[in-house]
Protein backbone atom coordinates (compact mmCIF):
# COMPACT_ATOMS: atom_id res chain seq x y z
CA UNK A 1 0.00 0.00 0.00
CA UNK A 2 1.80 3.07 -1.40
CA UNK A 3 0.47 5.78 0.60
CA UNK A 4 2.89 8.50 -0.52
CA UNK A 5 3.58 8.36 -4.49
CA UNK A 6 5.50 10.61 -7.03
CA UNK A 7 4.62 9.13 -10.30
CA UNK A 8 7.15 10.45 -12.01
CA UNK A 9 10.62 8.49 -11.56
CA UNK A 10 12.93 11.56 -13.40
CA UNK A 11 12.22 14.71 -14.43
CA UNK A 12 14.88 16.61 -17.43
CA UNK A 13 14.82 20.57 -16.98
CA UNK A 14 16.90 23.29 -19.01
CA UNK A 15 19.09 25.32 -16.62
CA UNK A 16 17.42 28.05 -15.81
CA UNK A 17 14.00 27.22 -16.02
CA UNK A 18 11.59 26.26 -13.61
CA UNK A 19 11.54 22.40 -12.38
CA UNK A 20 7.99 21.07 -10.52
CA UNK A 21 7.88 18.01 -8.71
CA UNK A 22 4.83 16.56 -8.01
CA UNK A 23 3.68 14.04 -5.31
CA UNK A 24 0.32 12.36 -4.59
CA UNK A 25 -0.84 10.76 -1.30
CA UNK A 26 -3.70 8.42 -0.24
CA UNK A 27 -4.02 9.26 3.62
CA UNK A 28 -6.01 12.05 4.68
CA UNK A 29 -4.24 11.99 8.49
CA UNK A 30 -1.07 13.09 7.13
CA UNK A 31 -0.63 16.44 8.46
CA UNK A 32 3.02 17.32 7.57
CA UNK A 33 4.75 16.67 4.38
CA UNK A 34 8.23 17.54 3.71
CA UNK A 35 10.80 17.36 0.77
CA UNK A 36 14.12 15.81 0.87
CA UNK A 37 17.42 15.96 -1.83
CA UNK A 38 19.55 13.24 -2.19
CA UNK A 39 22.81 12.03 -4.02
CA UNK A 40 23.89 8.86 -4.58
CA UNK A 41 25.65 7.19 -1.35
CA UNK A 42 24.55 9.82 1.13
CA UNK A 43 22.34 10.71 3.44
CA UNK A 44 18.72 12.81 2.35
CA UNK A 45 18.91 16.60 3.23
CA UNK A 46 15.99 18.48 4.16
CA UNK A 47 14.81 20.98 1.55
CA UNK A 48 11.10 22.06 2.70
CA UNK A 49 7.86 21.49 4.49
CA UNK A 50 5.21 22.46 4.93
CA UNK A 51 1.80 21.38 7.74
CA UNK A 52 -1.67 21.11 6.72
CA UNK A 53 -2.83 24.65 8.20
CA UNK A 54 -0.35 25.69 5.31
CA UNK A 55 -0.86 25.77 0.85
CA UNK A 56 1.99 27.02 0.43
CA UNK A 57 5.51 27.41 1.41
CA UNK A 58 8.64 29.48 0.29
CA UNK A 59 12.53 29.39 0.97
CA UNK A 60 14.54 31.32 -1.66
CA UNK A 61 14.51 29.00 -5.03
CA UNK A 62 12.21 26.26 -3.00
CA UNK A 63 8.62 26.86 -3.27
CA UNK A 64 6.05 24.42 -1.83
CA UNK A 65 2.19 24.00 -2.76
CA UNK A 66 -0.31 21.60 -1.05
CA UNK A 67 -3.27 20.55 -2.12
CA UNK A 68 -5.38 18.90 0.31
CA UNK A 69 -8.40 18.57 -1.48
CA UNK A 70 -6.68 16.49 -4.16
CA UNK A 71 -4.21 15.34 -1.68
CA UNK A 72 -1.18 16.99 -3.64
CA UNK A 73 1.79 18.40 -3.32
CA UNK A 74 4.34 20.10 -5.36
CA UNK A 75 7.52 21.06 -5.09
CA UNK A 76 8.93 24.21 -7.72
CA UNK A 77 12.90 25.27 -8.11
CA UNK A 78 13.21 28.22 -9.81
CA UNK A 79 15.64 28.83 -11.21
CA UNK A 80 16.79 25.58 -11.86
CA UNK A 81 20.34 24.88 -11.25
CA UNK A 82 22.74 22.41 -12.18
CA UNK A 83 23.83 21.59 -8.70
CA UNK A 84 20.26 20.47 -8.05
CA UNK A 85 20.84 17.43 -9.73
CA UNK A 86 19.37 14.66 -7.63
CA UNK A 87 16.59 12.41 -6.19
CA UNK A 88 14.25 13.96 -4.34
CA UNK A 89 11.60 12.33 -1.90
CA UNK A 90 8.67 13.79 -0.78
CA UNK A 91 7.39 12.22 2.96
CA UNK A 92 4.61 12.72 4.51
CA UNK A 93 3.71 11.95 8.65
CA UNK A 94 0.95 12.30 11.06
CA UNK A 95 2.17 14.39 13.49
CA UNK A 96 5.50 13.14 14.85
CA UNK A 97 4.97 10.08 14.15
CA UNK A 98 7.05 8.62 11.25
CA UNK A 99 7.92 9.45 7.79
CA UNK A 100 6.36 7.58 5.04
CA UNK A 101 8.55 8.56 1.68
CA UNK A 102 7.84 8.53 -1.63
CA UNK A 103 9.63 6.34 -4.35
CA UNK A 104 11.87 9.49 -5.31
CA UNK A 105 12.21 11.31 -8.49
CA UNK A 106 15.50 11.79 -10.17
CA UNK A 107 15.94 15.73 -11.40
CA UNK A 108 18.72 16.27 -14.30
CA UNK A 109 19.10 20.18 -14.66
CA UNK A 110 21.01 20.04 -18.17
CA UNK A 111 23.12 22.90 -19.08
CA UNK B 1 22.39 23.24 12.98
CA UNK B 2 20.94 19.82 12.30
CA UNK B 3 24.23 17.86 12.05
CA UNK B 4 23.86 13.89 12.42
CA UNK B 5 26.57 11.77 12.05
CA UNK B 6 27.11 8.02 11.08
CA UNK B 7 29.95 5.80 11.19
CA UNK B 8 31.55 3.96 9.36
CA UNK B 9 30.55 5.35 6.07
CA UNK B 10 31.32 1.83 4.46
CA UNK B 11 31.99 -1.49 6.19
CA UNK B 12 32.83 -4.75 3.99
CA UNK B 13 32.58 -8.08 6.51
CA UNK B 14 32.40 -11.68 5.88
CA UNK B 15 29.24 -13.45 6.12
CA UNK B 16 28.14 -14.38 9.70
CA UNK B 17 30.55 -11.56 11.31
CA UNK B 18 28.41 -8.71 13.53
CA UNK B 19 28.34 -5.56 12.26
CA UNK B 20 28.36 -1.92 14.51
CA UNK B 21 26.82 1.15 12.82
CA UNK B 22 26.81 4.49 15.04
CA UNK B 23 24.08 7.62 14.45
CA UNK B 24 25.18 10.60 16.21
CA UNK B 25 23.67 14.19 16.47
CA UNK B 26 26.59 16.71 16.92
CA UNK B 27 24.40 19.59 17.75
CA UNK B 28 21.11 19.09 19.23
CA UNK B 29 19.42 16.42 21.68
CA UNK B 30 17.76 13.51 19.46
CA UNK B 31 14.78 12.22 21.29
CA UNK B 32 14.04 10.05 18.36
CA UNK B 33 16.02 8.38 16.19
CA UNK B 34 15.25 6.35 12.87
CA UNK B 35 16.78 3.50 11.09
CA UNK B 36 16.09 3.43 7.47
CA UNK B 37 17.54 0.91 4.40
CA UNK B 38 17.80 1.43 0.99
CA UNK B 39 18.22 -0.65 -1.90
CA UNK B 40 19.16 0.55 -5.32
CA UNK B 41 17.06 2.24 -7.00
CA UNK B 42 14.29 1.97 -4.46
CA UNK B 43 12.68 4.35 -1.55
CA UNK B 44 14.23 4.63 1.79
CA UNK B 45 12.50 2.19 3.92
CA UNK B 46 11.80 2.47 7.75
CA UNK B 47 13.21 -0.44 9.75
CA UNK B 48 12.66 1.18 13.21
CA UNK B 49 12.30 3.65 15.36
CA UNK B 50 13.75 4.20 18.73
CA UNK B 51 13.59 6.91 21.55
CA UNK B 52 16.41 7.39 24.40
CA UNK B 53 16.14 4.41 26.90
CA UNK B 54 13.42 2.67 25.64
CA UNK B 55 12.94 -0.03 23.27
CA UNK B 56 12.92 0.15 19.60
CA UNK B 57 9.89 -0.19 17.58
CA UNK B 58 10.53 -2.34 14.77
CA UNK B 59 8.30 -1.89 11.49
CA UNK B 60 6.94 -5.03 9.84
CA UNK B 61 8.94 -7.50 8.38
CA UNK B 62 12.25 -6.40 10.53
CA UNK B 63 14.08 -9.32 12.34
CA UNK B 64 14.69 -7.46 15.90
CA UNK B 65 17.14 -10.07 16.78
CA UNK B 66 18.92 -9.58 13.83
CA UNK B 67 18.68 -6.24 13.64
CA UNK B 68 19.94 -4.81 17.23
CA UNK B 69 19.14 -0.84 18.08
CA UNK B 70 20.33 0.65 21.49
CA UNK B 71 19.13 4.44 21.98
CA UNK B 72 21.81 4.62 24.86
CA UNK B 73 21.83 8.54 24.95
CA UNK B 74 20.13 11.50 23.30
CA UNK B 75 22.84 11.55 20.85
CA UNK B 76 23.65 8.39 20.17
CA UNK B 77 21.86 5.78 18.60
CA UNK B 78 23.72 2.23 17.35
CA UNK B 79 22.39 -0.35 15.00
CA UNK B 80 23.72 -3.97 14.85
CA UNK B 81 24.06 -6.41 12.27
CA UNK B 82 24.39 -9.77 14.18
CA UNK B 83 25.09 -12.81 12.04
CA UNK B 84 25.15 -10.32 8.94
CA UNK B 85 24.43 -12.19 4.76
CA UNK B 86 24.89 -11.52 1.81
CA UNK B 87 20.90 -9.89 1.37
CA UNK B 88 22.07 -7.91 4.48
CA UNK B 89 24.15 -5.97 1.86
CA UNK B 90 22.21 -2.41 1.64
CA UNK B 91 22.45 1.05 2.13
CA UNK B 92 21.64 1.87 5.91
CA UNK B 93 20.47 5.63 7.08
CA UNK B 94 19.62 7.16 10.37
CA UNK B 95 17.63 10.09 11.05
CA UNK B 96 16.95 11.80 14.41
CA UNK B 97 14.62 14.49 15.41
CA UNK B 98 14.20 16.77 17.99
CA UNK B 99 11.90 18.77 20.09
CA UNK B 100 8.49 18.64 21.33
CA UNK B 101 7.06 17.94 17.38
CA UNK B 102 10.14 16.49 15.94
CA UNK B 103 8.21 16.23 12.39
CA UNK B 104 11.66 17.48 10.64
CA UNK B 105 13.87 14.62 10.86
CA UNK B 106 17.60 14.78 9.73
CA UNK B 107 19.52 12.47 8.04
CA UNK B 108 22.95 11.41 8.35
CA UNK B 109 25.02 10.59 5.38
CA UNK B 110 24.77 7.01 5.58
CA UNK B 111 26.58 3.28 5.47
CA UNK B 112 27.31 1.22 2.91
CA UNK B 113 27.33 -2.58 4.01
CA UNK B 114 28.59 -5.24 1.89
CA UNK B 115 28.47 -8.90 3.00
CA UNK B 116 30.74 -11.37 1.48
Amino acid sequence: DQQVKQNSPSLSVQEGRISILNCDYTNSMFDYFLWYKKYPAEGPTFLISISSIKDKNEDGRFTVFLNKSAKHLSLHIVPSQPGDSAVYFCAASQGAQKLVFGQGTRLTINP
Amino acid sequence: GAVVSQHPSWVICKSGTSVKIECRSLDFQATTMFWYRQFPKQSLMLMATSNEGSKATYEQGVEKDKFLINHASLTLSTLTVTSAHPEDSSFYICSATSGPYGETQYFGPGTRLLVL
